[in-house]
């Protein structure tokens, strides 16, 4: 079955180590985003990529880095200078970008820092 | 002023109602989402639209685009159809390289049998 894997679903961490949260997609699609979402917030875009080694960065990309080395996956380094990590993070893909073509999400990763 | 506002925030609903969540916009769109969150959090994508009107199953999506607005219709509501449920609008072009994908805060439904 065609889809995206975010791993793992929980993840716990302490003040000022970095975490990197993983995001494999298996649609061939080029456009890849990972998105933030905190209680009462809809979601905001952290970081987007369109193409292998390609990335751009999002509203909110202070205290995040990604990588695309592969079009199948797209990790989120989620860094100590992060003044607010704990959150809810999605990843996202699509064939064509920006909402242009429909968007397929995972299954998110919940972050805790401590 | 958010450039995406869906209303209601929250709705109670009873089985069987029947169940409108509004969505206005304030910016030019290439295309609409509507999207349902389920509380374990993932995320389904329901409607992609740019004109009319599009149904699936018990649930209808239309959008007026002269008066940047949107809905989203569950027909026959049940239980299984409570979620949050996200309306999102493209300000990209088909094939382009620029734009954004703009979330409405949810609206969180609750169906009770």
């Amino acid at each position: 079955d065609g889809g995206i894997t975010q791993s793992p679903k929980y993840l716990f961490r302490k003040e000022g180590q970095n975490v990197t949260l993983s995001c494999e997609q298996n649609l061939n699609h080029d456009a890849m985003y990972w998105y933030r979402q905190d209680p009462g917030q809809g979601l905001r875009l952290i970081y987007y990529s369109q193409i292998v080694n390609d990335f751009q960065k999002g509203d909110i990309a202070e205290g995040y880095s990604v990588s695309r080395e592969k079009k199948e996956s797209f990790p989120l380094t989620v860094t100590s200078a992060q003044k607010n990590p704990t959150a809810f993070y999605l990843c996202a893909s699509s064939i064509r970008p920006w909402g242009a073509g429909e968007q397929y999400f995972g299954p998110g990763t919940r972050l805790t820092v401590t | 002023k958010n450039e995406v506002e869906q209303s209601p925030q929250n709705l109670t609903a009873q089985e069987g109602e029947f169940i409108t969540i509004n969505c206005s916009y304030s910016v030019g769109i290439s295309a609409l989402h509507w999207l349902q969150q389920h509380p374990g959090g993932g995320i389904v994508s329901l409607f992609m639209l740019s004109s009319g009107k599009k149904k699936h199953g018990r649930l209808i999506a239309t959008i007026n685009i002269q008066e940047k607005h949107s809905s989203l219709h569950i027909t026959a509501s049940h239980p299984r159809d409570s979620a949050v449920y996200i309306c999102a609008v493209s300000t990209g072009n088909y094939g382009g390289s620029q734009g954004n994908l703009i979330f409405g805060k949810g609206t969180k439904l609750s169906v009770k049998p």
